[in-house]
C-alpha cells in the first residue's frame, strides 16, 4: 500500500518571497512517479509538477521545483517569488508505474499574502 | 483543446434519492478516473477505467455506488440511495494512457445530501 503525508496542514507566505511545501510518501514500488497538484477555489485540480521516482534530476516548472530524496521518501515542493495567484490548496500524490495505485496526501493550504 | 468537464458542477439531493455524476473527458483519453473529496480531505479513488473497462471496483465506498462509461468516452458515476456522508467533491480525471500518462483533472461535482 502506498501513503502520503503532508505536515503542514496550513501555510502562509509573503508574497514575492519563497515557500517550501513538504511531502513524505511510503511505497513498495520500485519505479513510480511523484506529483504536485494545486487545487485553487476554482475546484480545479492543476498539475503543478510530476518527477519519476528512476530520475535523480530535480524536476523544475519556471519557479515551482522539488527536492526529491529517495531514499528519505522526501518530494518537497519549493515554490519561488510567490504571487497571489498561488493561493490554493496543494496535493502531493504518489503512483505506482501502472497507474492503478494513485495516493493523494491531505494537502497543505497556502495563502500568499499581499 | 477542451480539457475535462463535468456536470452538474453542484447537485443537492435529499436523503435516500439516486444521483448521477457524468464526466467527458479529454477527447482521445483512453483511461479515466474518478475520486472524491470530502471536506477538508485528500482525495480517495474510486475506480478506473481503460476503455470502457473496468477492472477494479474494490474502491467503490459501497454497493450503492457503480460506474459505467460508453463508447470510450463519458462515464456516469451512480449513487443510489444516497446517505448524508456521501456529501462530498466528486472529481473525475482523463488520461492519454493508463500507465505513463500524467492524469489531467476536471472541474468536480459538488454533492451535498440533506
Amino acid at each position: 500500500a502506498q501513503t502520503v503525508t503532508q505536515s503542514q496542514p496550513e501555510m502562509s507566505v509573503q508574497e514575492a518571497e519563497t515557500v517550501t511545501l513538504s511531502c513524505t510518501y511510503d511505497t513498495s514500488e520500485s519505479n513510480y512517479y511523484l506529483f504536485w497538484y494545486k487545487q485553487p477555489p476554482s475546484r480545479q485540480m492543476i498539475l503543478v509538477i510530476r518527477q519519476e521516482a528512476y530520475k535523480q534530476q530535480n524536476a523544475t516548472e519556471n519557479r515551482f521545483s522539488v527536492n526529491f530524496q529517495k531514499a528519505a521518501k522526501s518530494f518537497s515542493l519549493k515554490i519561488s517569488d510567490s504571487q497571489l495567484g498561488d493561493t490554493a490548496m496543494y496535493f502531493c500524490a504518489v503512483r505506482d508505474n501502472y497507474g492503478q495505485n494513485f495516493v493523494f496526501g491531505p494537502g497543505t493550504r497556502l495563502s500568499v499574502l499581499p | 483543446g477542451a480539457g475535462v468537464s463535468q456536470s452538474p458542477s453542484n447537485k443537492v439531493t435529499e436523503k435516500g434519492k439516486d444521483v448521477e455524476l457524468r464526466c467527458d473527458p479529454i477527447s482521445g483519453h483512453t483511461a479515466l478516473y474518478w475520486y472524491r473529496q470530502s471536506l477538508g480531505q485528500g482525495l480517495e479513488f474510486l475506480i478506473y477505467f481503460q476503455g470502457n473497462s473496468a477492472p477494479d471496483k474494490s474502491g467503490l465506498p459501497s454497493d450503492r455506488f457503480s460506474a459505467e462509461r460508453t463508447g470510450g468516452s463519458v462515464s456516469t458515476l451512480t449513487i443510489q440511495r444516497t446517505q448524508q456522508e456521501d456529501s462530498a467533491v466528486y472529481l473525475c480525471a482523463s488520461s492519454f494512457g493508463l500507465f505513463t500518462d500524467t492524469q489531467y483533472f476536471g472541474p468536480g461535482t459538488r454533492l451535498t445530501v440533506l
